[in-house]
């Protein structure tokens, strides 16, 4: 079956570490996304990436970096700059065709917890 | 960027119908509608979306107001596995700055037994 993977599901680092969060599809999908969820809030988007090569930064970038050297895969790494980064971050894709009516497709998600 | 508006939360009663609304009233011509559902500890799930006619799936229907700044999800027969948080975005049309989708924080609906 086609889908997103997002490892691990709960992640654990020290404070002043930077961490690697996991995000692979097989969905041939050109578009991927990152978003970080806080308790009781919404989705906010970190960063998002149309095509390989090629990574736009979302509404809460800092702190955050990503690559996107294969269409499948879109590792977001959340360095020691990121203030409060302890969320739940959640990893998405879309066909990014030039219509607006492809709808994304999520992962389950990775918990980070930083102390 | 267009944005929406939604109740925090709803309760309906199991095998009851359940009518989500959603305010959009800065939708552009060319938004579309979507809805994804979140479980606690899970990705949003996609729903279903449309531009302007209503629209039909085996998971919900979706009607889109004549101005179409406003829409409601329908549920038919609530059950207890759609007790989660409904959300209600806008996605606009490809652009240089990309095609981002923009969540609020949605409606949590609790399904009474």
């Amino acid at each position: 079956d086609g889908g997103i993977t997002q490892s691990p599901k709960y992640l654990f680092r020290k404070e002043g570490q930077n961490v690697t969060l996991s995000c692979e599809q097989n969905l041939n999908h050109d578009a991927m996304y990152w978003y970080r969820q806080d308790p009781g809030q919404g989705l906010r988007l970190i960063y998002y990436s149309q095509i390989v090569n090629d990574f736009q930064k979302g509404d809460i970038a800092e702190g955050y970096s990503v690559s996107r050297e294969k269409k499948e895969s879109f590792p977001l790494t959340v360095t020691s700059a990121q203030k409060n980064p302890t969320a739940f971050y959640l990893c998405a894709s879309s066909s990014g065709d030039r219509t607006s009516n492809s709808p994304l497709h999520f992962g389950n998600g990775t918990r980070l917890t930083v102390t | 960027d267009a944005k929406t508006t939604q109740p925090n939360s709803m309760e309906s009663n199991e095998e009851e119908p359940v009518h989500l609304p959603c305010n959009h009233s800065t939708i552009s011509g060319t938004d579309y509608i979507h809805w994804y559902r979140q479980l606690p500890s899970q990705g949003p799930e996609y729903v279903i979306h449309g531009l302007t006619s209503n629209v039909n799936n085996r998971m919900a229907s979706l009607a889109i107001a004549e101005d179409r700044k406003s829409s409601t999800l329908i549920l038919h027969r609530a059950t207890l596995r759609d007790a989660a948080v409904y959300y209600c975005i806008l996605r606009g049309v490809y652009s240089n700055t990309g095609n981002q989708f923009y969540f609020g924080t949605g409606t949590s609906l609790t399904v009474i037994p």
